[in-house]
């Protein structure tokens, strides 16, 4: 089946940098791959998403790359805020198939 | 985006008791929906799919016995912990896949946090 790792578990980061969350997948197969965003005792929100057909995808300050030959993936925000800081998670499946999950990244902007 | 209700937001019992926890597509019609399991600080864990009119489709390691999924409209799935003991306490989420998006897009409900004492 398909397995996800994610990197780092934990970043810290001063206001307006850039941080960068990687994941790879061992699953081929798997054509569909979305990031969540997670605060504290809270539901996972979606934040953005891409299919294997597209090799970067961008939402304001937040983008997402996929390397299909290398299986991995990553999340790219600029200019961070506060507001940022949650855990983040990314996930992959294949078509309609379920969601298997990263590790997580917490994420700490600081002011 | 469609939104998904789960009732208890919190669940406090006695062990040996059982709870069910629902799941609620509120403005979408939902065939599949997922069952997860979080602990602190820790990833998403799917339990199980839950599909409408048919038995769930249990992850390898979760006792179906233990864990009784229903899925009897395209609005509701329960989940009903049997005997809860104190290694069940946990923060349960689901989520229901909405069709009208592109990418059949999961959302989440808001979890349930189960302490069992």
């Amino acid at each position: 089946g398909e397995n996800v790792e994610q990197h780092p578990s934990t970043l810290s980061v001063q206001e307006g940098d850039s941080a960068v969350i990687k994941c790879t997948y061992s699953d081929s197969a798997s054509n569909y791959f979305p990031w969540y965003k997670q605060e504290l005792g809270k539901r996972p929100q979606l934040i953005i998403d891409i299919r294997s057909n597209v090799g970067e995808k961008k939402d304001q300050r937040i983008a997402v790359t996929l390397n299909k030959t290398a299986k991995h993936f990553s999340l790219h925000i600029t200019e961070t805020q506060p507001e940022d800081s949650a855990v983040y998670f990314c996930a992959a499946s294949e078509g309609f198939q379920k969601l298997v999950f990263g590790t997580g990244t917490r994420l700490l902007v600081s002011p | 985006g469609a939104v998904v209700s789960q009732h208890p937001s919190r669940v406090i019992c006695k062990s040996g008791t059982s709870v069910k926890i629902e799941c609620r597509s509120l403005d979408f019609q939902a065939t599949t929906m997922f069952w997860y399991r979080q602990f602190p600080k820790k990833s998403l864990m799917l339990m199980a799919t839950s599909n409408e009119g048919s038995k769930a489709t249990y992850e390898q390691g979760v006792e179906k016995d233990k864990f009784l999924i229903n899925h009897a409209s395209l609005t509701l799935s329960t989940l009903t912990v049997t005997s809860a003991h104190p290694e069940d306490s946990s923060f349960y989420i689901c989520s229901a896949r909405d069709l009208r998006t592109p990418y059949n897009e999961q959302f989440f409900g808001p979890g349930t946090r189960l302490t069992v004492l």
